[in-house]
């Protein structure tokens, strides 16, 4: 079975540009979270989605965006990017949400490089 | 909220030795769940061990075990018979029990690079 599926596995943009980072969750799993890890830092937390619907969300700004397909998968867009933004991307998918969450699958992420 | 603390950047250990990781943590919070993941080279992260707070009884799993002293707020992973494949990013993370629907909101530590000398 397929695990977590994240793409690109690597993208370069420059300041200001946009980026649309993607990702399937493990068949059967209805909720998709992504995390920011900055190099030499732990995972931090950006979105929760379940069932298409915004959970939980960290301490990001507007420039963050995300959504959830009816198919549960998702897309994480970041506008305006500046060169801290460059980090590995993180997508996590489980059953549930909330207290029923069930175990966390992570994808092997997506690294972008802000020049 | 709620802060995950890894003191140990790098850590190294013979192989079949044993080696801990340390994690503090605070919370104002009873009832909440601890983690170590793992982080290879090839990034994904993987679940090593979970403990629910309201347990007494540290969780192990095979050559993995935890020392889990709530007081204290300490969480520490203990590796047994060290294996060269278990060289990577070692995170301690923390996730409330509270029930909110940020469920899969995780605080990650700092991590700790294990390295494994054979």
């Amino acid at each position: 079975d397929a695990g977590v599926t994240q793409s690109p596995t690597h993208l370069i943009k420059t300041r200001g540009q946009q980026v649309t980072l993607r990702c399937s969750p493990i068949s059967g799993h209805k909720s998709v979270s992504w995390y920011q890890q900055v190099l030499g830092q732990g995972p931090q937390f950006i979105f929760q989605y379940y069932e298409k619907e915004e959970r939980g969300r960290g301490n990001f700004p507007d420039r963050f965006s995300a959504r959830q397909f009816p198919n549960y998968s998702s897309e994480l867009n970041v506008n305006a990017l500046l060169l801290g933004d460059s980090a590995l991307y993180l997508c996590a998918s489980s059953w549930g949400q909330g207290l029923r969450t069930g175990e966390l699958f992570f994808g092997e992420g997506s690294r972008l490089t802000v020049l | 909220a709620q802060t995950v603390t890894q003191s140990q950047p790098e850590m190294s250990v013979q192989e079949a030795e044993t080696v801990t990781l340390s994690c503090t943590y605070d919370t104002s919070e009873s009832d909440y769940y601890l983690f170590w993941y793992k982080q290879p080279p090839s990034r994904q992260m993987i679940l090593v061990i979970r403990q629910e707070a309201y347990k007494q009884q540290n969780a192990t799993e095979n050559r993995f075990s935890v020392n889990f002293q709530k007081a204290a707020k300490s969480f520490s992973l203990k590796i047994s018979d060290s294996q060269l494949g278990d060289a990577a990013m070692y995170f301690c993370a923390y996730r409330s029990a509270l029930n909110n629907n940020a469920g899969n909101m995780l605080t990650f530590g700092g991590g700790t690079r294990l390295m494994v000398k054979p």
